[in-house]
């Protein structure tokens, strides 16, 4: 059973505009969220994180928002560049139930910006 | 201060036989955390390692195994390998509880 879900495998913008990309979580025991980007034969590249203490935490044009009642995260991306074309992983885990090194991943949302 | 670096980057074996992974972590991160990355399954959790001592492990049979040394290099080994075991396979090294950061992988065919 998939405990972090992105349910758009796929996802296009117009250069300039927002991107946003949704991930949803079904354990309530998870307290720290991340989001990754991935080139293809690459590792993926940390982008930003959030504490579930927090709703909203900002990074230049990234920003992640958290919904805990709803148990949904997204991450804002504006304004979009062709150069954020990538795949999007969102991660969680449990920090004070001692899985730290745990990072549960989504399955990817890939960006497209177009020109 | 360089990034996490994995070895080989590349691997092409033979079912049956056996493989061994090396990752460096960051300098001064005592975690590091091994995935499996795949089409069908995304990233998957294999196991971390703390202090040279293995502290989370994910759902993955016996024949995955890791271990870590006194300098937090961590090496990870896939025993009888199977067809199925052809992945992409990622280290992360973290300082704390916070943010992982990710090696380039190990591509590992399995033929």
């Amino acid at each position: 059973d998939q405990q972090v879900k992105q349910n758009s495998p796929s996802l296009s913008v117009q250069e300039g505009r927002i991107s946003i990309l949704n991930c949803d979580y079904t354990n309530s025991m998870f307290d720290y969220f991340l989001w990754y980007k991935k080139y293809p034969a690459e590792g993926p590249t940390f982008l930003i994180s959030i504490s579930s203490i927090k709703d909203k935490n900002e990074d230049g044009r990234f920003t992640v928002f958290l919904n805990k009642s709803a148990k949904h995260l997204s991450l804002h991306i504006v304004p979009s560049q062709p150069g954020d074309s990538a795949v999007y992983f969102c991660a969680a885990s449990a920090v004070y139930g001692g899985s730290q090194g745990n990072l549960i991943f989504g399955k990817g949302t890939k960006l497209s910006v177009k020109p | 201060k360089a990034g996490v670096t994995q070895t080989p980057r590349y691997l092409i074996k033979t079912r049956g036989q056996q493989v061994t992974l090396s990752c460096s972590p960051i300098s001064g991160h005592r975690s590091v955390s091994w995935y499996q990355q795949t089409p069908g399954q995304g990233l998957q959790f294999l196991f971390e390692y703390f202090s040279e001592t293995q502290r989370n492990k994910g759902n993955f049979p016996g024949r995955f195994s890791g271990r870590q040394f006194s300098n937090s290099r961590s090496e990870m080994n896939v025993s009888t390998l199977e067809l199925g075991d052809s992945a992409l396979y990622l280290c992360a090294s973290s300082l704390a509880q916070n943010e992982q950061f990710f090696g380039p992988g190990t591509r590992l065919t399995v033929l």
